[in-house]
């Protein structure tokens, strides 16, 4: 168990449709990290923040938004879904940006 | 950030020492090598990182070479559990992760 944890565990809707992923990270992390993990490949890096702010983009589409509140957990708000956006959803968080990143156990994303 | 070449898949007697190389030639001086594993889709596990000199943890050890070109991996006494993908990550400080296909590690009774 990494600390990090990730609701809801399984996510299943229909093209168009618009989901909240939610992540808390682990206690005194200030960083958080959204990859996306597509069936059979690798992860992709999305998105990540530091203390609230925004840091660092990764391939992220549009159509997808993050934020992270003031008690540093954090959403990703994926819209207008289509069906290649089924995926395995991570969260990562870590005391600071330098420092190793511990995963959550993933949000699965099934849209019809 | 640098690029990494892992063999896409290895087998490994339980018990017996696995050693999973990573390539990173490209690697340049304020770049660390970081190792993370994943089993089946849980969500991937940090093992070791290091910058230049060789490190051990409870997990692993990883040697880097010289000219820090390459890296291995050791698993000292494999498991059936020690089964998983093995990313070897090239990263500078404060950059993201870019995780690359990985090494499949099929750990045999």
């Amino acid at each position: 168990d990494s600390g990090v944890t990730q609701t809801p565990k399984h996510l299943i809707t229909a093209t168009g449709q618009r989901v909240t992923l939610r992540c808390s990270p682990r206690s005194g992390d200030l960083s958080v990290y959204w990859y996306q993990q597509s069936l059979d490949q690798g992860l992709q890096f999305l998105i990540q923040y530091y203390n609230g702010e925004e840091r660092a983009k990764g391939n992220i589409l549009e159509r997808f938004s993050a934020q992270q509140f003031p008690d540093l957990h954090s959403e990703l708000n994926l819209s207008s879904l289509e069906l290649g956006d089924s995926a395995l959803y991570f969260c990562a968080s870590s005391v600071e940006p330098s420092d190793e990143q511990f995963f959550g156990p993933g949000t699965r994303l099934t849209v019809l | 950030d640098a690029k990494t070449t892992q063999p896409p898949s290895m087998e490994c007697a339980e018990g017996r020492a696995a050693n999973l190389p990573c390539n990173h030639s490209t690697i340049s001086g304020n770049e660390y090598v970081y190792w993370y594993r994943q089993i089946h889709s849980q969500g991937p596990q940090y093992i070791i990182h290091g910058l230049k000199n060789n490190e051990t943890n409870e997990m692993a050890s990883l040697i880097i070479t010289e000219d820090r070109k390459s890296s291995t991996l050791i698993l000292p006494h494999a498991t059936l559990r020690d089964t998983a993908v093995y990313y070897c990550i090239v990263r500078k400080t404060f950059n993201k992760f870019y995780f690359g296909s990985g090494t499949k590690l099929n750990v045999k009774p």
